[in-house]
C-alpha cells in the first residue's frame, strides 16, 4: 500500500487538459516542497517530468506543470497529445532521507 | 550525458540473495550526487529501495532495511544492490538512478527484471 494516493486513471481528448492529484500527509507532501512527477511509457524506464513541485527539467514541454496545496500535489498536462498517454507517478521526500511513491495514474488520450 | 546500466542474474532462488550491479557512464560517481535503486513489480507501481551517497552513506526503505545493502565502487564507477532472503514478492524490474538528496531521479537505467523462482 502506497504512502501517497493517486487516482488509478484519468483521460482527456487531444488538446484538452488533464490534472492528476497526489495526496499525501503532513509528513511528506505537506511538509516539503520536494514532490516529483515521472512519466512511464510501456516497457520504458520512468522519465522525470517535474521536480520540486513546479520545476521542469530541460527538454520537458511547458505543457506539463505542477502545483501543490496542503497535502495534495497536482500534475496538469495541457494541450493533451497522443504521446502523453502513459503512466504517471508522483513521489515525495518524507524526511530522514526517505522517499515515497504514489501508485501511479494511467492517462488515456481519447 | 550520464547513462546507467543494470546487470545481474535474471532468476534467483527463494531464500537466496539477489545481487545487481549498476554501471555509470559519462559521470564519475566520486564527483557527487546520490545514487539510488527503485524497483517495480510486474504490472505494479514504483517502490524506492534505497539511496547511497558517493562517500558511502546509505539510506534504505524502512520496509526493506533489514535485507538490503547498497554499496559503491568508485574505482569501477559502479553501485551495487544486494537483497537477502528473497521471496516471490521481490520479483520486480530493478532500476538504478541518479538522484539528489531530496529524491529527484533525473537519470535512469533501462531496468533489469529479476524473477524469484525455484
Amino acid at each position: 500500500q502506497s504512502a501517497l494516493t493517486q487516482p488509478p486513471s484519468a483521460s482527456g481528448s487531444p488538446g484538452q487538459s488533464v490534472t492528476i492529484s497526489c495526496t499525501g500527509t503532513s509528513s511528506n507532501v505537506g511538509a516539503y516542497n520536494y514532490v516529483s512527477w515521472y512519466q512511464q511509457q510501456p516497457g520504458k524506464a520512468p522519465k522525470l517530468m517535474i521536480y520540486e513541485v513546479t520545476k521542469r527539467p530541460s527538454g520537458v514541454p511547458d505543457r506539463f506543470s505542477g502545483s501543490k496545496s496542503g497535502n495534495t500535489a497536482s500534475l496538469t498536462v495541457s494541450g493533451l497529445q497522443a504521446e502523453d498517454e502513459a503512466d504517471y507517478y508522483c513521489s515525495s521526500y518524507a524526511g530522514s532521507n526517505i522517499f515515497v511513491f504514489g501508485p501511479g495514474t494511467k492517462v488515456t488520450v481519447l | 550525458q550520464v547513462q546507467l546500466q543494470e546487470s545481474g542474474p535474471g532468476v534467483v532462488k527463494p531464500s537466496e540473495t539477489l545481487s545487481l550491479t549498476c554501471s555509470v557512464f559519462g559521470y564519475s560517481i566520486s564527483t557527487g550526487y546520490y545514487w539510488g535503486w527503485i524497483r517495480q513489480p510486474p504490472g505494479k507501481g514504483l517502490e524506492w529501495v534505497g539511496t547511497i551517497f558517493h562517500s558511502g552513506s546509505t539510506y534504505y526503505n524502512p520496509s526493506l532495511k533489514s535485507r538490503v545493502t547498497i554499496s559503491v565502487d568508485t574505482s569501477k564507477n559502479q553501485l551495487s544492490l544486494k537483497v537477502s532472503s528473497v521471496t516471490a514478492a521481490d520479483t520486480a524490474i530493478y532500476y538504478c538512478a541518479r538522484v539528489d538528496i531530496v529524491g529527484k531521479a533525473d537519470s535512469w537505467g533501462q531496468g533489469t527484471l529479476v524473477t524469484v523462482s525455484s
